[in-house]
């Protein structure tokens, strides 16, 4: 069974920082990994999909690789804002299904 | 295309009624997923139709819970009786092909009392 992990579980940064989110997942099998944005009591908005045979995918400030070997993926978000405070969910499609970790909650502070 | 449209937004019942949520995917999707959030297991695919057939309902709950899709352009998703941990927001999702982005509905935010 797919397990999909998510470290730093919440994040807090000041305005202008660089910084990178990890997620890790136990079996390599993976079809894509994406990255999502939720706000609070809102939906979940994709930022990034990355295919298995991709090592890398970027828009605008954001930045995710995957390496798929480790099982591991990391999003880089260059220059924060405080726009950018949300959580922030890997998620893997292997076999039919698509597995969310549990997220990582950002602040920026202005 | 609006996205992915979900009604009721809220949804405040008590235990033992009745609840149906609704969703209206992109059209032109062939895939429709049905999640649910909380707190304690975080997001889970209850079920995924595709052309209106349900594939995988193996994260449905139990037997009070039920999913139909009778045309591409609506589906519902049942909960009889309703009981306090069924409490949750329950999403709706779609996408062209199984491997391409999700495109997720805002959510009906359910609370049963």
């Amino acid at each position: 069974k797919q397990e999909v992990t998510q470290i730093p579980a919440a994040l807090s940064v000041p305005e202008g920082e660089n910084l990178v989110l990890n997620c890790s997942f136990t079996d390599s099998a993976i079809y894509n990994l994406q990255w999502f944005r939720q706000d609070p009591g809102k939906g979940l908005t994709s930022l990034l999909l990355i295919q298995s045979s991709q090592r890398e995918q970027t828009s605008g400030r954001l930045n995710a690789s995957l390496d798929k070997s480790s099982g591991r993926s990391t999003l880089y978000i260059a220059a924060s804002q405080p726009g950018d405070s949300a959580t922030y969910l890997c998620a893997v499609t292997s076999g039919s299904r698509l597995t969310f970790g549990e997220g990582t909650q950002l602040t920026v502070n202005p | 295309d609006a996205g992915v449209i979900q009604s009721p937004r809220h949804e405040v019942t008590e235990m033992g009624q009745e609840v149906t949520l609704r969703c209206k995917p992109i059209s032109g999707h062939d895939y429709l997923f049905w999640y649910r959030q909380t707190m304690m297991r975080g997001l889970e695919l209850l079920i995924y139709f595709n052309n209106n057939v349900p594939i995988d309902d193996s994260g449905m709950p139990e037997d009070r819970f039920s999913a139909k899709m009778p045309n591409a352009s609506f589906s519902t998703l049942k909960i009889q009786p309703s009981e306090p941990r069924d409490s949750a927001v329950y999403f709706c999702a779609s996408s062209s092909t199984l491997t391409e982005t999700q495109y997720f509905g805002p959510g009906t935010r359910l609370l049963v009392l």
